[in-house]
């Protein structure tokens, strides 16, 4: 079955950039999503069809898809911003999530 | 407004069958773009995809899950159902339901508030 890789933490520190990858067999052939979760909250969407945003959501995140990996990337990152991410797409009718990854802002 | 809302038993017993009910509202189930995913998640664990339901009534399961699993749609009452035979302490989770927006491929952008399942004797 399909396999999302991610990392289980990255760290940044308040300003800078964060990168959050997500390796997949041929991914980049494929729409990737990115999901955002707060402790004790449902999930929400913060990137899908590999770059876009949702409306509501903030412009220092961005994705991007190629190859065997997608990337998100949350730029001037904020306290706010501390959370799990959830990368995830489609194979063969059957939705893929990654493992997540915990951003801590420090 | 478009919002979900999960519902069934917070507690079950081993080899019991689980039944959880998803009421959406602000969209309906027989819009073309539209479906409903139910999506678990064990505490302080991942995301787990479990069934997807299109508005055509086509579904699509979990392959790991597939031979446990039922999902299915009442239209009228704007409800997804799903149902987990043969429940095991290791499906505690919470439970969440998902619209699924075909937008180049399906994206979940609402979600409900989720629902804790507890399997235990």
């Amino acid at each position: 079955s399909y396999e999302l890789t991610q990392p289980p933490s990255v760290s940044v520190s308040p300003g800078q950039t964060a990168s959050i990858t997500c390796s997949g067999d041929n991914l980049g052939e494929k729409y990737a999503c990115w999901y955002q979760q707060k402790p004790g909250q449902s999930p929400v969407l913060v990137i899908y069809q590999d770059t876009k945003r949702p409306s509501g959501i903030p412009e220092r995140f961005s994705g991007s898809n190629s190859g065997n990996t997608a990337t998100l990337t949350i730029s001037g990152t904020q306290a706010m911003d501390e959370a799990d991410y959830y990368c995830q797409a489609w194979d063969s009718s059957t939705a893929v999530f990654g493992g997540g990854t915990k951003l801590t802002v420090l | 407004q478009v919002t979900l809302k999960e519902s069934g038993p917070v507690l079950v017993k081993p080899t019991e069958t689980l039944t959880l009910t998803c009421t959406v509202s602000g969209f309906s189930l027989s819009n073309a773009r539209m479906g409903v995913s139910w999506i678990r998640q064990p505490p302080g664990k991942a995301l787990e995809w479990l069934a997807h339901i299109f508005s055509n009534d086509e579904k699509s399961y979990s392959t790991s899950l597939k031979s446990r699993l039922t999902i299915s749609k009442d239209t009228s009452k704007s409800q997804v159902v799903l149902t987990m035979t043969n429940m095991d302490p290791v499906d505690t989770a919470t439970y969440f339901c998902a619209r699924g927006a075909l937008v180049g491929a399906t994206v979940f952008d609402y979600w409900g508030q989720g629902t804790l399942v507890t399997v235990s004797s």
